[in-house]
């Protein structure tokens, strides 16, 4: 599995964006781009996965550059309650399933 | 998607006693795992719950202290055995659907050992 790196802690204010960028440069073919978002006393929740290039749902985009060697979250316009943990995982195509986290990034949202 | 419930929530247990989570999906899922997570820090898997198998653990862990059961594919339980106060820590339930899915998670259950 590849190994992941990330900021250790963020900080932001309400409205800004938010770029929270993770290095993988061991990441394989077949290898997918997710990310997860956790609040105090909750378990982890999935935000979005990727392959490549660009995705974008309601929560966040994910941007990946061609030789997929990292990644970045953005999360547009930021308020109190995304402040988190955020995780960044890289997980294999085939078989395998597990999911295996890196230490993450806490991002702090100020007012 | 899916919902993961565990139970106990929390709870607080005597050194040398052995205490046994539940977690329970809504849909029958693929695959269920079991992490560990010391306040403050990453997730760490325990193990993969196998269904009508023995669960594969990870390096570290082993069978006698972490007892896994999976008797269907929307069950599955975790016994922490003979506790210490190390076995302090909050144990999560996830489970997937297929390859390249998200991973669902319980709420975790908070254990203190004293």
């Amino acid at each position: 599995l590849a190994k992941t790196t990330q900021p250790v802690s963020m900080d932001s204010y309400e409205g800004q964006e938010v770029n929270i960028t993770c290095s993988h440069n061991n990441i394989a073919t077949n290898d997918y781009i997710t990310w997860y978002q956790q609040f105090p006393s909750q378990g982890p929740r999935f935000i979005i996965q990727g392959y490549k290039t660009k995705v974008t749902n309601e929560v966040a985009s994910l941007f990946i550059p061609a030789d997929r060697k990292s990644s970045t979250l953005s999360l547009p316009r930021v308020s109190l309650s995304d402040t988190a943990v955020y995780y960044c995982l890289v997980g294999e195509g085939t078989g395998g399933f597990k999911t295996i986290f890196g230490a993450g990034t806490r991002l702090f949202v100020k007012a | 998607s899916a919902v993961i419930s565990q139970k106990p929530s929390r709870d607080i247990c005597q050194r040398g006693t052995s205490l046994t989570i539940q977690c329970q999906v809504d849909s029958q899922v693929t695959m269920m795992f079991w992490y560990r997570q010391q306040p403050g820090q990453s997730l760490t898997l325990i193990a993969t719950a196998n269904q009508g198998s023995e669960a594969t653990y990870e390096s570290g862990f082993v069978i006698d202290k972490f007892p896994i059961s999976r008797p269907n594919l929307t069950f599955s339980t975790l016994t922490v055995s003979n506790m210490s106060p190390e076995d302090s820590s909050i144990y999560l339930c996830s489970a997937e659907t297929g390859m390249n899915t998200e991973a669902f998670f319980g709420q975790g259950t908070r254990l203190t050992v004293v």
